[in-house]
This record gives structure tokens, C-alpha cells and sequence, in this order.
């Protein structure tokens, strides 16, 4: 496997069910991102991990909560959601400079989790 | 804060017409800008970016200049194709480092549907 990569591809789910979205990177970054894509606005930064450390929280409500174990894998927990939460959610990741100043601005996408909440 | 707006589409075209998507952007500081192509299905795949006024960013024979004087980062193509119907999605990056890399998180406009016709 090569790149970003996103389980599962579609999701459908109750507003009382609890799930969560997978993201593995393959490219050694070690930075990751969740963004929320909904119809008709604009992609919704919700949270970024940056060495594993959670550095942004675009006040996302608590029924989202992300996980990030090491630097190649970040989850998305899913609880209590509400109908508009269906979208289309996706993982990203880039290298972030470090101490040698090393790094890009270029975020990797996975292809997304479309998930339906009923 | 920083924004990023796109003109409304959604845009049709024949094939080998000319196509120009504007993008305009507001930020603080210097930001990188980035051009990212999302084809049916999939996830935000780079088409191109510029990290510094007059940059030119290039890929797949589309283009865009980075203006500084008019906050823009138009997106040409000289002659499209019937596999460059998609959604494109003008991008910002804020933040630079200590060591001058320019890094952080990116900052969308609301995306246009291109949709291209034999």
C-alpha cells in the first residue's frame, strides 16, 4: 500500500451507534489531518496531529473524537451523531518540519469515508 | 483570518476550450498557495502549487501565477479534456517556521465543478 489510505470507504450508521474511521499514511509524515467535506461548503478542518500530538481542534463537537497512536495512524471515533454529520470525511497527512527545518506544506490525501448518518 | 474564495460554477465547457477558474485569497502573512483536483470518487489529489509571489506553479498543462498585487492564483488550461471533469479547490497555506519552511494548515475555498463535453 502506497500513500493515504481510509476505512471504511462508506459507512452507514444510527444516531445512537458507535464506530470509527481508520487512516493509515505510508509516506513516513508526521503530521495528520481530519477534514469534514459536506455539500455545498467549503472543507472543514476538524483536528491535526503533529507528532502525535493533537496542536488544532477547530471546535469540533465531543460526539467526534480522534485518536492518533503513532505517527502512521489516526482514528476517528463516532458517537451519538446526528443526521448533519453525514458527509464525506477525510485523512491527510504531510511532513512538518522538524528540528532541521525540514518539512513541506503539501497535505497527502486518503480517498474518504462517506458516511450517512439515519 | 485567512479565506480563500472561488468562483461560482458549476462550469461546462467543450472539449479543447479554454478554461480559467479564479481564485482570490486573503491573509496576514505569506502564505504558499496550492491548486488541488478532486476526480469523482476520490479524494483531493495536488494539481500544482507556488510558494512565493510571481510563481508559476505547472502540471498536466494547467497553470497559475501567484499574484501578490492582486491576491490571486487563477487556474489556466489552454485546451481541456473530457478527463478533466472534476471539482478543483484553491488552497492556502498559513504559517512558516523558524527555519522558514512554509508549513500549516490549509484553508479551502468552497471548490468548482468543471464538467467537460465532447
Amino acid at each position: 500500500e502506497t500513500g493515504v489510505t481510509q476505512t471504511p470507504r462508506h459507512l452507514v450508521m444510527g444516531m445512537t451507534n458507535k464506530k470509527s474511521l481508520k487512516c493509515e499514511q505510508h509516506l513516513g509524515h508526521n503530521a495528520m489531518y481530519w477534514y469534514k467535506q459536506s455539500a455545498k461548503k467549503p472543507l472543514e478542518l476538524m483536528f491535526v496531529y503533529n507528532f502525535k500530538e493533537q496542536t488544532e481542534n477547530n471546535s469540533v463537537p465531543s460526539r467526534f473524537s480522534p485518536e492518533c497512536p503513532n505517527s502512521s495512524h489516526l482514528f476517528l471515533h463516532l458517537h451519538t451523531l446526528q443526521p448533519e454529520d453525514s458527509a464525506l470525511y477525510l485523512c491527510a497527512s504531510s511532513q512538518e518540519p522538524g528540528l532541521a527545518g525540514e518539512g513541506t506544506d503539501t497535505q497527502y490525501f486518503g480517498p474518504g469515508t462517506r458516511l450517512t448518518v439515519l | 483570518g485567512d479565506s480563500v474564495t472561488q468562483m461560482e460554477g458549476p462550469v461546462t465547457l467543450s472539449e479543447e476550450a479554454f478554461l480559467t477558474i479564479n481564485c482570490t485569497y486573503t491573509a496576514t502573512g505569506y502564505p504558499s498557495l496550492f491548486w488541488y483536483v478532486q476526480y469523482p470518487g476520490e479524494g483531493l489529489q495536488l494539481l500544482l502549487k507556488a510558494t512565493k509571489a510571481d510563481d508559476k506553479g505547472s502540471n498536466k498543462g494547467f497553470e497559475a501565477t501567484y499574484r501578490k498585487e492582486t491576491t490571486s492564483f487563477h487556474l489556466e488550461k489552454g485546451s481541456v479534456q473530457v478527463s478533466d471533469s472534476a471539482v478543483y479547490f484553491c488552497a492556502l497555506s498559513d504559517g512558516t517556521n523558524a527555519g522558514g519552511t512554509s508549513y500549516g494548515k490549509l484553508t479551502f475555498g468552497q471548490g468548482t465543478i468543471l464538467t467537460v463535453h465532447p
